[in-house]
């Protein structure tokens, strides 16, 4: 069973648009969340991430966890075209430096 | 920002060859991941080093081998290649901080 979970497989939403993306983890050691956005044809970068109960905002950007449940979503507000991409989010176990990636949602922003 | 290089970028091999994926890191990062990457399946983690001499064996090792000669280097290697190891592979490199700088990945077919 894979230990991250995303939902939606897939999400258009139009410009200007809120877009929200939602991540679970199945293990009760993780201790950190992390959204990773791809471009099409290239790497993944880290975006934000989050380790503590309640939410955290960068500009357009808000991420909110919920430690209880291992329950993290990302919202987009004012969605632009250029935010059209795949979202990985990644789960990490205390001391221990690996990330288990989900399977991603691909977004596409539509003018 | 993290500067991971991968070599080569584009790779054609044949079924039962031997093939080498090289990755640097000029961060001094003791982490050293090596990903693939399919539709539907996000990021799975293949190998992971914490230093040089070391190597880990991640979700899905098998037909696969790696090294680390130096804090600098990882490679991945399969010594006999199948196809269905066709994937992009991504070698990423992290610090204490559990984040994780990707290079721009290697496009493997294998014929």
């Amino acid at each position: 069973q894979q230990k991250v979970q995303q939902s939606p497989e897939s999400l258009i939403v139009p410009e200007g648009g809120m877009a929200s993306l939602n991540c679970t983890s199945s293990d009760r050691n993780v201790d950190y969340f992390w959204w990773y956005r791809q471009h099409s044809g290239k790497s993944p970068k880290m975006l934000m991430s989050i380790f503590s109960n309640g939410e955290k905002e960068e500009g357009r950007f808000t991420v909110h966890l919920n430690k209880a449940s291992l329950h993290t979503s990302l919202h987009i507000r004012d969605s632009q075209p250029s935010d059209s991409a795949l979202y990985l989010c990644a789960a990490s176990v205390t001391n221990y430096n690996v990330l288990y990636f989900g399977s991603g949602t691909k977004l596409t922003v539509e003018p | 920002e993290a500067a991971v290089t991968q070599s080569p970028r584009n790779k054609v091999a044949v079924t039962g060859g031997k093939v080498t994926l090289s990755c640097n890191q000029t961060n001094n990062h003791n982490n050293m991941y090596w990903y693939r990457q399919d539709t539907g399946h996000g990021l799975r983690l293949i190998h992971y080093s914490y230093g040089a001499g070391s190597t880990e064996k991640g979700d899905i090792p098998d037909g696969y081998k790696a090294s680390r000669p130096s804090q600098e280097n990882f490679s991945l290697i399969l010594e006999l290649a199948t196809p269905s190891q066709t994937s992009v592979y991504f070698c990423a490199s992290g610090g204490t901080g559990r984040e994780q700088y990707f290079g721009p990945g290697t496009r493997l077919t294998v014929l």
